[in-house]
């Protein structure tokens, strides 16, 4: 299976920060890897698909980097919106895996 | 709009099978590169995907689940289903059903359902 780690596990930001979560694989997925927020409660939501496309919807504040083993969620501008929890996760190959999730809090 | 809900039982005794259904509007399985998908979330930790069933009928499993799980499509009842036998408290968590959308050769999960507790328990 190819494992997903996330860094940081969890971290405090302030409405406005730029808050930057990376994801890595641990074999080259080239650039098969999505970005989810997910919310307790709720259905994840897909942000960001194929590394650094923007789905539909999701504010322009969201963007995705990165290809082979390394990637990046960059959020721009903390919004009082964005306090969740982010989630990678690798299509390259099954079994389909997640990261651990990076849980993004209020300082 | 793509619409997926799941239902079935809240509480299954250990040993026993859980069984849920995912009903999908607003979106065919006889078309599309779509996977039709379950993903599992036990409670404090992360998502899991649990397997995936295609249009054309093939399916893939997660290794670690695959003895004791199913995925099967009503095509008539615009439906699909997870059964997983021999559970145990292991196995409760919310579970998820999602469409797997492609591009460029990869998929990602667009269309989700509410998600369903499942309780194992005694």
């Amino acid at each position: 299976d190819i494992q997903m780690t996330q860094s940081p596990s969890s971290l405090s930001a302030s409405v406005g920060d730029r808050v930057t979560i990376t994801c890595r694989a641990s074999q080259s997925i080239t650039r098969y890897l999505n970005w989810y927020q997910h919310k307790q409660g709720k259905a994840p939501n897909l942000l960001i698909y194929a590394a650094s496309n923007l789905q539909g919807g999701v504010p322009s504040r969201f963007s995705g980097s990165g290809s082979g083993t390394d990637f990046t969620l960059t959020i721009s501008s903390l919004q009082p919106e964005d306090f969740a929890t982010y989630y990678c996760q690798q299509s390259y190959t099954t079994p389909w895996t997640f990261g651990q999730g990076t849980k993004v809090e209020i300082k | 709009q793509v619409q997926l809900q799941e239902s079935g039982p809240g509480l299954v005794k250990p040993s026993q099978t859980l069984s849920l259904t995912c009903s999908v509007s607003g979106a065919s399985f006889s078309s599309g590169d779509y996977f039709w998908t379950w993903i599992r979330q036990p409670a404090g930790k992360g998502l899991e995907w649990v397997g995936r069933i295609y249009s054309s009928g093939s399916i893939n499993y997660n290794p670690s689940l695959k003895s004791r799980v199913t995925i099967s499509v009503d095509t008539s009842k615009n439906q699909f289903s997870l059964k997983l036998t021999s559970v145990t408290a292991a196995d409760t968590a919310v579970y998820y059903c999602a469409r797997a959308d492609s591009f460029m050769a990869g998929y990602h999960f667009e269309y989700w359902g509410q998600g369903s507790l499942v309780t194992v328990s005694s």
